[in-house]
Parts: structure tokens; sequence; C-alpha cells
């Protein structure tokens, strides 16, 4: 089973700030990672493919990099609706989430 | 457009089946896509239950040790999750999504809230 650690569990920020989210996993997955947003009462929405890859449709303020067991999601000027969860999940074996960042004002 | 519908009860008893249902619209389930259950406990993370084919190849998450089957009925453009001796433990906003090519969840119905208790 491979696990995936987030950091932090909870961030707190500005509008304007650039944010970035630590997700590591337990052994490699390569660059089979994805990032998901999800806001309250709301199913997740995909951002990121293959660790780097935007998703069409989302906004180039948002940006992922990494491979092997580290990767990050950043968020480069943080706005009103950026305020969610976000979760990232790997598919190299099986899918698993990580517990999750929130990003709160 | 691809929409997807959770449907089900939305109160179990303990030790009981868990049943749900997903109507896909917008794109056949007999496309090149696996289909997949997610669930989420309340004010919890996502946990991936299982996926399934349109030729009835499925995958699920061994931590559910056996407990979950997927089906799939092109006839109706459906798939559904049984999910056996559920406990508390179970309770979950349960998601249908689409798995795309690329292997990622890119389309989720709302969400369905199941609540185990007697």
């Amino acid at each position: 089973d491979i696990q995936l650690t987030q950091s932090p569990s909870t961030l707190s920020a500005s509008v304007g700030d650039k944010v970035t989210i630590t997700c590591r996993a337990s052994q490699s997955v390569g660059t089979w990672l994805a990032w998901y947003q999800q806001k309250p009462g709301k199913a997740p929405n995909l951002l990121i493919s293959k660790a780097s890859t935007l998703e069409s449709g989302v906004t180039s303020r948002f940006s992922g990099s990494g491979s092997g067991t580290e990767f990050t999601l950043t968020i480069s000027s943080l706005q009103p609706h950026d305020f969610a969860t976000y979760y990232c999940q790997q598919y190299n074996s099986g899918r698993t989430f990580g517990q999750g960042t929130k990003v709160e004002i | 457009q691809v929409q997807l519908q959770e449907s089900g009860p939305g109160l179990v008893k303990p030790s009981g089946p868990l049943s749900l249902t997903c109507a896909v619209s917008g794109v056949s389930l007999g496309s090149d896509n696996w289909w997949s259950w997610v669930r989420q406990s309340p004010g919890q993370g996502l946990e991936w239950i299982g996926e399934i084919y349109h030729r009835g190849d499925t995958r699920y998450n061994p931590s559910l040790n056996n407990r979950a089957a997927l089906f799939i009925d092109k006839s109706k453009n459906q798939f559904s999750l049984k999910l056996t001796a559920v406990t508390a433990a179970d309770t979950a906003v349960y998601y249908c999504a689409r798995i795309s090519k690329s292997s990622q969840f890119d389309y989720w119905g709302q969400g369905t809230l199941v609540t185990v208790s007697s």
C-alpha cells in the first residue's frame, strides 16, 4: 500500500500569497500523481495530472512539480475562490489519496 | 457533457449490505474508460473503493477486505456498488467517478451520504 502524506494539514494565507503544498509518497510513484481541489459540499475537481500537467480550463496560477516520492502544488497568487482543501492522489499502484491540505484565510 | 448521478438508500443498518447505483449520461459506459467509486467519511479524506471496466474487469481497494463488489449494466448505462457487512465506519459520502484514459478521476457525481445506523 502506497501512503501519501501531505504537509501542512492546514495553511493560513492571504489573497495574493504564493502557497506551496507538499505531498510525500511512501515509495516511488514516478510521476503518476494528480492534484484535486475540493470545496465544502462538492466533489473534488481535477487540477493537475502526471505531476505537472495542468488540466484544460484550470488557471495557470496552479502548477505542480516533482517525481518519485516528493511532489509540490504551488498556487502563485491566491485568489478568494482558491480557499479550499487540496488532495494529492497516486495512481502508480492502486489509488490512494493524501489526507488533504486545507487552505484557509 | 458527461454527467454522473448516484442513487440509493441514505440509511443502512449495521451488518447489512450497502447498495448504490451511478447513472451515467453524455457518454457510453462501453467507452474506453474505467468507472469508479470513492468515498469520504464525515470531515475526513478520500478513499478509493474500486473500479470497473465495461468488459466487467474489476479492481478493488485491498483495505476493504473483499467486502466491495462492482457491477455494470451497459443497457441502462449505469454501474453499481455493493458493500457488505457494513459498520458505522462505512458512514460516508459516496461518489461515483469516471477515470480518464490518462488514469485520473476527471468526472464526478455530486455524492450521496450513506449513514450506517440501527
